[in-house]
């Protein structure tokens, strides 16, 4: 079935570091992938998103690229800040027809000052 | 535009009682999904409904239950409660782009 693999947490960077966060997912035809973020005492929210291959979504100063041949989608920032932390879920969607979500195990990020 | 909203934030109930949570999707969005959150098992889904009707199923047990009525207003229901029904649950409503926009959850604590 389709899942989706997150590197293990936490990732402890210093401020103005570079944050990679790796994802890779399994699933067939053409997933729709995400990346979410939570805060302490807070629901999920959609960071970026990319429907096809080779397609880079960004915000906030992160980015992710939609790799189909080597099936990732490695979340990016140049430069993270204390506001940074917080965990990370990598996320696919068949969109077939439904919505549901899949998602990876999620990675802490500590920032430090 | 108000987001999701859940409601209520926190529960505490005893095994074997049953409980009722409610959310509200944002104003347009008629798909609603619901996700349990647990440190061991992480990030599940539960269930989604889309104009009514229940269009996927996530793998738990028939004590877990759903609704979403005509105004897009969604409730899940959860039955005979047991100690590992602790968790965070989640409702998601989503754009026709499969965006899914979340609440802050209800946190339920069975004792």
């Amino acid at each position: 079935g389709d899942s989706v693999t997150q590197m293990e947490g936490p990732v402890t960077l210093s401020e103005e570091a570079f944050l990679t966060i790796n994802c890779t997912y399994t699933a067939t035809g053409y997933p729709s992938l995400f990346w979410y973020v939570q805060y302490p005492g807070e629901g999920l929210q959609l960071l970026l998103k990319a429907t096809k291959a080779d397609d880079k979504g960004s915000n906030k100063g992160f980015e992710a690229t939609y790799r189909k041949e080597t099936t990732s989608f490695h979340l990016e920032k140049g430069s993270v800040q204390v506001s940074d932390s917080a965990v990370y879920f990598c996320a696919l969607s068949r969109g077939d027809s439904s919505y549901k979500l899949i998602f990876g195990s999620g990675t802490r990020l500590l920032v430090r000052p | 535009k108000a987001g999701v909203t859940q409601t209520p934030r926190y529960l505490i109930k005893t095994r074997g009682q049953q409980v009722t949570l409610s959310c509200s999707p944002i104003s347009g969005h008629r798909s609603v999904s619901w996700y349990q959150q647990t440190p061991g098992q992480g990030l599940q889904f539960l269930f989604e409904y889309f104009s009514e009707t229940q269009r996927n199923k996530g793998n738990f047990p028939g004590r877990f239950s759903g609704r979403q009525f005509s105004n897009s207003r969604s409730e899940m229901n959860v039955s005979t409660l047991e100690l590992g029904d602790s968790a965070l649950y989640l409702c998601a409503s989503s754009t026709r782009e499969a965006e899914a926009f979340f609440g802050q959850g209800t946190r339920l604590t069975v004792v």
